[in-house]
């Protein structure tokens, strides 16, 4: 079945460490996108892909680095600029009919 | 710019009661309207979408709603709880054209509780 793959499920990050989370679909689509959702606030675009080897920042980008080589593969590092990494994220693709499909997500917390 | 906002962090129903969940949301362009499921640590489940077409939009598990352009409005619906749609649901906005295409604009959410 297709479907969008991220991992780690759980993610623990020392104070001034990178770590990059993992998101990969088998759905062909061309769109990918990365989510924050704190409580409360529902999510926030960090960074989204409509072609490879394009990217855009979303509404909160800041202390985040994406790339986008192979149409199947959106990696996400949280970088140690970003101070408030402790979230839950969420990868989601999206087709030309307006499918998104998401990832069931990484919980990041700070140690 | 797009937003959306939704009436209420929690609601709670009884089993068996109308379930009604308050969306409202603003476009510049003309909306695609979603609305998602959360069970907690998980990802998003769609529900429905409205992109053209009918205004009344039926989902998965008895849920539907009604695209109210008059009132910016696109409230979530199902005539009888059941325990398993306790969860967090979200209601999104995508434009159809310009800088918002393809992107999601989420609401905070709504906490639907549903006791016996």
């Amino acid at each position: 079945d297709g479907g969008i793959t991220q991992s780690p499920k759980y993610l623990f990050r020392k104070e001034g460490q990178n770590v990059t989370l993992s998101c990969e679909q088998n759905l062909n689509h061309d769109a990918m996108y990365w989510y924050r959702q704190d409580p409360g606030q529902g999510l926030r675009l960090i960074y989204y892909s409509q072609i490879v080897n394009d990217f855009q920042k979303g509404d909160i980008a800041e202390g985040y680095s994406v790339s986008r080589e192979k149409k199947e593969s959106f990696p996400l590092t949280v970088t140690s600029a970003q101070k408030n990494p402790t979230a839950f994220y969420l990868c989601a693709s999206s087709s030309v009919d307006w499918s998104y499909t998401f990832g069931s997500g990484t919980r990041l917390t700070v140690v | 710019a797009q937003s959306v906002t939704q009436l209420g962090s929690h609601v709670s129903v009884s089993e068996g009661a109308l379930v009604l969940l308050r969306c409202n949301y603003s476009s510049s362009v003309p909306p695609y309207l979603f609305w998602y499921v959360q069970y907690p640590n998980q990802g998003l489940q769609l529900l429905l979408k409205y992109t053209t077409g009918a205004t009344l939009v039926k989902g998965i598990n008895g849920f539907e709603a009604e695209f109210k352009k008059s009132e910016t409005s696109f409230h979530l619906t199902k005539p009888s709880a059941h325990m398993s749609d306790a969860a967090e649901y979200f209601c999104a906005v995508s434009g159809a054209g310009g800088t918002s295409y393809g992107k999601l604009t989420f609401g905070q959410g709504t906490i639907l509780t549903v006791h016996p």
